[in-house]
Parts: C-alpha cells; structure tokens; sequence
C-alpha cells in the first residue's frame, strides 16, 4: 500500500533536547511538508520540499530543522531552540507539479514535553 | 484578518439533518480549494476539491463564491459518522508562497442521533 509513514506516534522531550521525527513516503511524490497542529488550531507550515537536496522555511520554522536526502524521506528536527515544541506534528506530501495540487498526510507524531 | 476563516463551532445537529459551513478567504487570487475532514486525534484527509462550478460527491455539495470569496460545503442526511472537523484549505499565492496550502482552523461537526 502507498502511503506515508510517521513514526514516532507518541515522544517525549526532555529539557534541552534535540529530537527527530521520522517521515517516509512510497507514492513517488516530489514535495513534501511538515506542519504543526495546536489544539483548537489550523495547521501551521513549519519547512517543506519541492524536490531532493532544496528546502525552504514556512512560517514557523524558528527551533527546526530538516534535511531532504532522499526523495522519499523527509525528516524534521525540534531542537532544544524551540521552547514551546509540545503540539501535533503531520507530515504531508503532493505529486510533481505540486503547486495547487492537494497534500496527503502521515498518521501524525504527538510530541510532549517531559 | 486571518487568510482563511471558518466558524469553529460545534454545529450539533440530529442524524439525518442538512448543514452548511462557510469558509471566508482574504487573497482574492487564490486559486484552488478543498476541503478536508479530521477526526479527533486523526490526522487530515481530502474530501473534495471545490470547483468553480461548484461540484457534488454524493450527500457532499461544495460551491465557490470568487467574487465574495467564501467556499461552502453542505452536507445532506447527516449520518453518525460525518461527526468530525471540516478544514476549509486555500492555496496561497505570491512569490515563495505560491502554492503553499492555508488552513482554516476547522468547523466541528457533532451528529447526534
């Protein structure tokens, strides 16, 4: 089945940590997003992708990072910069020609603050 | 002014009622929208794209205003199961922003029997 895949679905942080969300998608797509979901919040574009090697920051990107290697896999960093990382974190991805086109989701990760 | 707004509601209504949500947008040259469904703790998931001419998927209606520049989505025979949160999503325009998908906050919906 294609997909995309997140994993953890549940971590914890613990003070002045830096951590990493894992995000792998088999649907061939060319860019890929990470946003963040505060409760009773739209989400937010923190860093997305248009192809392998280039990222471009959103519009929370402060406390970040990314790194896109691989066409199919686009990790995201919450470093100990960003001090309020407790949220729900979705990874997204749309085919080539991604501009106007709809996004598919991950399944999520929900990071807390220990 | 937030570039989409949604009423978050809750809309309660009884099973088998017909509700409507609207969804404002302040970039009068964006140009696509969808709308998408969330159950609670879920992640998003498209439920149709709004066409200019304004298009059905079974009890699902959506229509495009461009001139006063709100999207609706109306729902028919309410079932349990339409219970969840309706994202109005509009593409951004202008410069890096091209593109880029904007969310509203979501409309929840609670179908009660």
């Amino acid at each position: 089945d294609g997909g995309i895949t997140q994993s953890p679905k549940y971590l914890f942080r613990k003070e002045g940590q830096n951590v990493t969300l894992s995000c792998e998608q088999n649907l061939n797509h060319d860019a890929m997003y990470w946003y963040r979901q505060d409760p009773g919040q739209g989400l937010r574009l923190i860093y997305y992708s248009q192809i392998v090697n280039d990222f471009q920051k959103g519009d929370i990107a402060e406390g970040y990072s990314v790194s896109r290697e691989k066409k199919e896999s686009f990790p995201l960093t919450v470093t100990s910069a960003q001090k309020n990382p407790t949220a729900f974190y979705l990874c997204a991805s749309s085919p080539e020609g991604w501009r106007n086109q709809p996004q598919h989701f991950g399944d999520g990760t929900r990071l807390s603050i220990l | 002014r937030k570039e989409v707004e949604q009423d978050p509601g809750p809309f309660n209504v009884p099973e088998g009622a017909t509700v409507a949500f609207n969804c404002t947008y302040s970039n009068s040259a964006s140009q696509s929208f969808f709308w998408y469904r969330q159950d609670c703790r879920k992640e998003p998931k498209l439920l149709m794209s709004v066409y200019s001419s304004g298009n059905e998927d079974g009890r699902f209606t959506a229509q495009l205003n461009r001139a006063s520049q709100y999207i609706s989505l109306l729902i028919r025979d309410s079932k349990l199961s339409d219970s969840a949160t309706y994202l109005c999503v509009v593409t951004a325009i202008g410069s890096s922003n091209t593109g880029k998908l904007i969310f509203g906050q979501g409309t929840t919906l609670q179908v009660k029997p």
